[in-house]
């Protein structure tokens, strides 16, 4: 099974809006990943966890706040978001990160709307 | 950093075998090469990837050229389903983590 979950599906939200992304995947991979794809362009990354602690944060803004509360879930926390975030969030895992010969697996995403 | 270069569209006839090619002339002696492809907005689907040597698996064949600059990705018999975009990644592990996407290769297999 190589399946990693993603919910929800689509959301809209408001400027002042607090929600959540949540990923999930039960593959026993230690390694997990939060990507941003705008339209016609290639996902970019955002954070990777590795053993639950975060190792990478591409410098992305303080409004989306990354959580991995364990193993197999990883969540993503957006507030105050502007319209520009608009865009489909992506979500990954892997057996293990960093020495580069790790096959990512990605969720089907959530595609988000920022009004 | 390394990038990565693949024309932007490719189209292809179905039962046909499809060859993608990406650039990726900086890449460092520790860095693998991936592929991924992405079908209408869903999720990425690994393909294939190799560090050195040409590799082979169920869905595709990775060629990568002695020098490592560059890389075929070969769908032998490409069918209407494998209309996707074919991403390039240049990936780095270690403490320097990097991973970087290529723009993305639509190949449409056409009737």
């Amino acid at each position: 099974d190589t399946e990693v979950t993603q919910t929800p599906k689509h959301l809209v939200m408001g400027m002042t809006n607090k929600k959540s992304l949540k990923c999930e995947q039960h593959m026993g991979h230690r390694a997990m990943y939060w990507y941003k794809q705008k339209a016609k362009k290639p996902p970019e990354l955002m954070f990777v966890y590795s053993y639950e602690k975060l190792s990478i944060n591409e410098s992305v803004p303080s409004r989306f706040s990354p959580e991995c509360p364990n193993s197999s879930l990883l969540n993503l926390h957006l507030h105050a978001l502007q319209p520009e975030d608009s865009a489909l969030y992506l979500c990954a895992s892997s057996q293990g990160w960093g020495a580069g010969g790790e096959t990512q697996y990605f969720g089907p995403g959530t595609r988000l709307l920022v009004l | 950093d390394a990038k990565t270069t693949q024309p932007p569209s490719m189209d292809c006839a179905e039962g046909r075998a499809a060859n993608l090619p990406c650039n990726h002339s900086t890449i460092s002696g520790n860095e693998y090469v991936y592929w991924y492809r992405q079908i209408h907005s869903q999720g990425p689907q690994y393909i294939i990837h190799g560090l050195k040597n040409n590799e082979t698996n169920e869905m595709a064949s990775l060629i990568i050229t002695e020098d490592r600059k560059s890389s075929t990705l070969i769908l032998p018999h490409a069918t209407l389903r494998d209309t996707a975009v074919y991403y390039c990644i240049v990936l780095r592990g270690g403490s320097n983590y990097k991973l970087t996407f290529g723009k993305g290769t639509l190949l449409t297999v056409n009737p």
